[in-house]
Order: C-alpha cells, then structure tokens, then sequence
C-alpha cells in the first residue's frame, strides 16, 4: 500500500527556536497533504491543507504565521513550527490520500518545546 | 458543522468479552473509516467501510455502516489483551480528496 514517511518522529527544541517537519509521500504523488495536530489523550484535529504549488489552507484558530507549510514538490511537504512555545507541543501527524481512496498516515512527531 | 461522535469514550473489559463500540456522524457520507492507536504511535487503518451495509471483520473485529443511520459499529469479540488501543472512526469531511474528520477515539482496555 502507499507509504507516508515522516521526520524526525521526535524533537526537542527550546523555546524561541523554530522545527521543521517533513512528510514524503514515498510512492504515489500527493497533490493535496493534510496536517493534524493531537494534544494528549485527545482527538486528531486538522491543522492545516497542504496543496502542491500554492498556498496551504488553515483551519480556523490555526496562526499561519506560526505554522508555516510548503508543498514544493508532489512527494514532499513541510511544516515549520515558528518561534515554538511550550504550548506548541503535540504530537503532529500528516496525511495524504490517492483519489477518495483511504488516508495514509505519517509515524507522527513528537514536539516538545522546553 | 460536520460532528462525529464515539461511545462510549472509555471501554475496560475483561478477556473473553464481546462488545460493541458504536459510531455517528452528521453528514450524508457514503464511507466511513476505523483506525487503531498505539500509545506514543501514529493510525493504523482497520477498515474502510465503502458502502451502506458494508461489513467487515478481520480476526476478533468486525465493523459494519448504515449510511441511513449515520450509525458505524466496531464490534470486538472474545476481547484479548492485545486488543487494548484507542480506536478512532472518522469520516470524509467533504468529497474527493478530503481531509477526515475524526471522533474522540474510544480508549479499550482489556485486563485479564
């Protein structure tokens, strides 16, 4: 089946101080990526739609300046934590989909900013 | 809003037991997915439920849709300790290549 690769699956980084994060999609392209974000013991939550060659669409709440996505490439989307905070830490899953067919999904990283 | 709730929300059983975790949803979507989460892991898709009356089982889990009840059923059987995850159902939150939306996940335990 399709395989969603993402990196690194755990971070630490002080606060002030920015994370990127990775997803590749390893063997079908992925125009549209989708970004969720889960807090302990709860729900995925969409942060974010990541479409190849344009700009993401953010869900309602989610700061774009803090949260930057790019999507430069069919295989290849990042998410950059700006300016992490401690309450920025969670666990971020990303996602992508060929057609209506089922969500494949990234190992997950685990932030924590201390 | 599109809303997709799970009960119940935390499930202890004892090995050996049958139940049935149960799923709605608010939107007139034809499928309807299951997932399984470890602790500290990402999704692992369980089934993918295309139609009204889809039923599928793999090994002690069976998971059926009624798309005219907006109702999904995870059923487990002869519950092991294995079996002691966090289970999301989600649906698509519009057509074509869409985003899911996702319940607030059932937290199984299964103790001896």
């Amino acid at each position: 089946g399709a395989v969603v690769s993402q990196h690194p699956s755990r971070v630490i980084c002080k606060s002030g101080t920015s994370v990127k994060i990775e997803c590749r999609s390893l063997d079908f392209q992925a125009t549209t990526m989708f970004w969720y974000r889960q807090f302990p013991k709860q729900s995925l939550m969409l942060m974010a739609t990541s479409n190849e060659g344009s700009k993401a669409t953010y869900e309602q709440g989610v700061e774009k300046d803090k949260f930057l996505i790019n999507h430069a490439s069919l295989t290849l989307s990042t998410l950059t934590v700006t300016s992490a905070h401690p309450e920025d830490s969670s666990f971020y899953i990303c996602s992508a989909r060929v057609g209506r067919l089922e969500a494949f999904f990234g190992q997950g990283t685990r932030l924590t900013v201390v | 809003e599109l809303k997709v709730e799970q009960n119940p929300l935390f499930l202890s059983m004892q090995e050996g037991k049958n139940y049935t975790i149960y799923c709605n949803y608010s939107t007139t979507s034809d499928r309807l997915y299951w997932y399984r989460q470890d602790p500290g892991k990402s999704l692992e898709s369980l089934f993918v439920l295309l139609s009204n009356g889809a039923v599928k089982q793999e090994g002690r889990l069976m998971a059926s849709l009624d798309t005219k009840a907006r109702l999904s059923t995870l059923h487990i059987t002869a519950a092991v300790h294995d079996l002691s995850a966090t289970y999301f159902c989600a649906v698509d939150r519009y057509s074509g290549n869409t985003p899911l939306v996702f319940g607030k996940g059932t937290r199984l335990s299964v103790i001896a």
